[in-house]
């Protein structure tokens, strides 16, 4: 079946830094991912949608500047937080659908759990 | 606009009761239906999706059908264990490719 990979799993920093999550489709090629963002016993919230060659599409309210999203190939998508604060403490979750045929369902990563100090 | 309204949670049961998590929705067009479940600490499982109006979804004892009339797209499995102790989430979408809209998600927690 699909697999969607997504790494890193759990990552820690301290407040300044930046971050990188990376999510790939493994064994199907995705023209779109999705990025999203979940917060404890909550629902997923969409951040963006990264659409391969182009700029991701961003959610209202979602700083673009903050979340920098590539979409360099059809197995690869980045998010890339910036300067990270505690407030951007969260799961991260990314999905992606495959491009040959409709109807098919997003296949989801395992998530990244940030926390930064 | 879309949305989707899943009963509120927890759900606690016993292993081999019946389950019923209830999901209806609001969407302007045609869309798909789906079910995901998810794990402590883990990403979403696709665990079953329905298409179009009176197809039915199922997966490990799991089932949904579509229904358009009350837009409506219930979980059900017949005798649950404890291993299904999870989130669940109804979602849909109203075209291939398009961002998925989910409901708030229902914690199910099996006890032995």
């Amino acid at each position: 079946g699909a697999v969607v990979s997504q790494h890193p799993s759990w990552v820690i920093c301290k407040s300044g830094t930046s971050v990188k999550i990376e999510c790939r489709s493994l064994d199907f090629q995705a023209t779109t991912m999705f990025w999203y963002r979940q917060f404890p016993k909550q629902s997923l919230m969409l951040m963006a949608t990264s659409n391969e060659g182009s700029k991701a599409t961003y959610e209202q309210g979602v700083e673009k500047d903050k979340f920098l999203i590539n979409h360099a190939s059809l197995t690869l998508s980045t998010l890339t937080v910036t300067s990270a604060h505690p407030e951007d403490s969260s799961f991260y979750i990314c999905s992606a659908r495959e491009t040959v045929s409709r109807n098919q369902p997003q296949h989801f990563g395992d998530g990244t759990r940030l926390s930064i100090l | 606009g879309n949305s989707v309204t899943q009963m509120e949670g927890p759900v606690t049961l016993s292993e081999e009761a019946f389950l019923t998590i209830n999901c209806t929705y609001t969407a302007t067009g045609y869309p798909s239906l789906f079910w995901y479940v998810q794990y402590p600490g883990e990403g979403l499982q696709l665990l079953l999706k329905a298409t179009k109006a009176d197809d039915k979804g199922s997966n490990k004892g799991f089932e949904a059908t579509y229904r358009k009339e009350t837009t409506s797209f219930h979980l059900e499995k017949g005798s649950v264990q404890v291993s299904d102790s999870a989130v669940y989430f109804c979602a849909l979408d109203e075209a291939p490719g398009s961002r998925l809209t989910f409901g708030e998600g229902t914690q199910l927690t099996v006890n032995p």
